[in-house]
């Protein structure tokens, strides 16, 4: 079965800092894995996906097979930053999402 | 483009009645849309996804006769909660999609008195 696990429901910085939002996969095959975000009275909407190694708003995550990890990193947060980060694993038709991180970034 | 609508944003009904929520695909041809519902400060669970034309494939634990699903066109697909309950209260999503690409309605939120 496939699980994906963000250990922190809560994480708040200050503006400049960097942000780490952490995502644990348990997958048997070849996982694709996607970062969703969700802005205040927004739609969920996709931030970045593995496959692309593509920087999305100062945004990157590497995925680690060793360590089943799948990390959302920014070096320097800003307050439009602040939003609700979901990690996902799967295809279209087999989407599984993590509970959740929301990321406050305060001034 | 890419651009999922969903309607209503916000419902609330009488127990014993029933709510359709509707999933569009503006801007292109949805041959998948899928239904999540979210419970309060938990992750997106899929409910069941469809494909135009042929009936829905719903996840373990899913009742298909609660939750009905039509995907009659490549561009709507429909949920109807049949006789609500207040535990049917929830916020539920779709997404669609299309030419490679993964797209969410804003969600629909019923609240079942």
């Amino acid at each position: 079965a496939q699980r994906v696990t963000q250990p922190e429901k809560l994480l708040s910085v200050f503006k400049g800092a960097p942000v780490e939002l952490k995502c644990n996969y348990s997958y048997s095959g070849s996982p694709e894995l996607f970062w969703y975000v969700q802005y205040s009275r927004q739609r969920l909407q996709l931030l970045l996906r593995h496959i692309s190694r593509e920087s999305i708003k100062g945004f990157t995550a590497d995925l680690n097979k060793g360590e089943t990890s799948f990390h959302l990193k920014k070096p320097f947060a800003q307050e439009e930053d602040s939003a609700m980060y979901y990690c996902a694993l799967g295809g279209y038709s087999t989407l599984t999402f993590g509970k959740g991180t929301m990321l406050l970034v305060s001034p | 483009g890419a651009v999922v609508s969903q309607h209503p944003s916000r419902v609330i009904c009488k127990s014993g009645t029933s709510v359709k929520i509707e999933c569009r695909s503006l801007d292109f041809q949805a041959t998948t849309m899928f239904w999540y519902r979210q419970f309060p400060k938990q992750s997106l669970m899929l409910m069941a996804t469809s494909n135009e034309g042929s009936k829905a494939t719903y996840e373990q634990g899913v009742e298909k006769d609660k939750f009905l699903i039509n995907h009659a066109s490549l561009t709507l697909s429909t949920l109807t909660v049949t006789s609500a309950h207040p535990e049917d209260s929830s916020f539920y999503i779709c997404s669609a999609t299309g030419a490679n690409v993964l797209t969410f309605g804003a969600g629909s939120r019923l609240t079942v008195l």
